[in-house]
C-alpha cells in the first residue's frame, strides 16, 4: 500500500527556512503528482503546491515567492522548502498523493508533522 | 481564490441522517471532494468529484451537487463518524478547502 511520512524540524525561527521531507513507500514518485498541504490552528487548510511525476512544479500563488518543492527519485522522496517563515506559517504540514486521474484530489496522505515558528 | 463555506458544527444522534453542506463562491463544475479527519489523524478521502465513493468507504456516505452547492450525506450516522469533514475544490486555481464541519454525536 502507498504510505507517506513527513519528517523535519518541529521548531523553526522566524525569518529562517522551513525544510520538510516526504518519504514515500509502496509507490514510485515518478508516477502521479505529489503535494504539500498545511492545516493551520483553527482548521483552515491550504494547498501549497505539487511536484509532478516528471519533476515539474506548481505552487499556490500566495506562496510563490517563498516556496520550492523538489525531489530525489533515487530515495523516492520529495521535499518542501518555505523561506522567510513567520509565526503565521505555524501549522501541521501534510504530504499527499494526487489520485492520478487529473481530477486533483488526494487519495493518500501522510500523518502530518507539526511545525511551530517561534524565536 | 474560490472560497468554500461550510457550517462550523453539527450535532446528530446515532442512526439519524445528516447532510453537510459546502458552498463555493464561484462554480467548480463537479470538482468537489470530501475528506474526513479525526483528531490526531490525517484527512481521509471519502468522496471525489462530487458523488463518487472512494475505495473502502462505507456506502453510508454519499455526495451530491454541482456548480456551487454540494452536500455530503451520512445515513445512518454511527458513533465512529465523529470527525471534522472538509470539502476541497479542484476546478479553479489555486485549489482550496472549506473551513471544515465538526460533526458531534448526541
Amino acid at each position: 500500500e502507498v504510505q507517506l511520512q513527513e519528517s523535519g524540524p518541529g521548531l523553526v525561527k522566524p525569518s529562517q527556512s522551513l525544510s520538510l521531507t516526504c518519504s514515500v513507500t509502496g509507490y514510485s514518485i515518478t508516477s502521479n503528482y505529489w503535494g504539500w498541504i498545511r492545516k493551520f490552528p483553527g482548521n483552515k487548510m491550504e494547498w501549497m503546491g505539487y511536484i509532478s511525476y516528471s519533476g515539474s512544479t506548481s505552487y499556490n500563488p500566495s506562496l510563490k515567492s517563498r516556496i520550492s518543492i523538489t525531489r530525489d527519485t533515487s530515495k523516492n522522496q520529495f521535499f518542501l522548502q518555505l523561506n522567510s517563515v513567520t509565526t503565521e506559517d505555524t501549522a501541521t504540514y501534510y504530504c499527499a498523493r494526487e489520485s492520478g486521474s487529473y481530477d486533483w484530489y488526494f487519495d493518500f496522505w501522510g500523518p502530518g508533522t507539526m511545525v511551530t515558528v517561534s524565536s | 481564490d474560490t472560497v468554500l463555506t461550510q457550517s462550523p458544527a453539527l450535532a446528530v444522534s446515532p442512526g439519524e441522517r445528516v447532510s453537510i453542506s459546502c458552498r463555493a463562491s464561484e462554480g467548480v463544475n463537479s470538482y468537489m471532494h470530501w475528506y474526513q479527519q479525526k483528531p490526531g489523524q490525517q484527512p481521509k478521502l471519502l468522496i471525489y468529484k462530487a458523488s463518487n465513493l472512494a475505495s473502502g468507504v462505507p456506502a453510508r456516505f454519499s455526495g451530491s451537487g454541482s456548480g456551487t452547492d454540494f452536500t455530503l450525506t451520512i445515513d445512518p450516522v454511527e458513533a465512529d463518524d465523529t470527525a471534522t469533514y472538509f470539502c476541497q475544490q479542484s476546478w479553479n486555481d489555486p485549489w482550496t478547502f472549506g473551513g471544515g464541519t465538526k460533526l458531534e454525536l448526541k
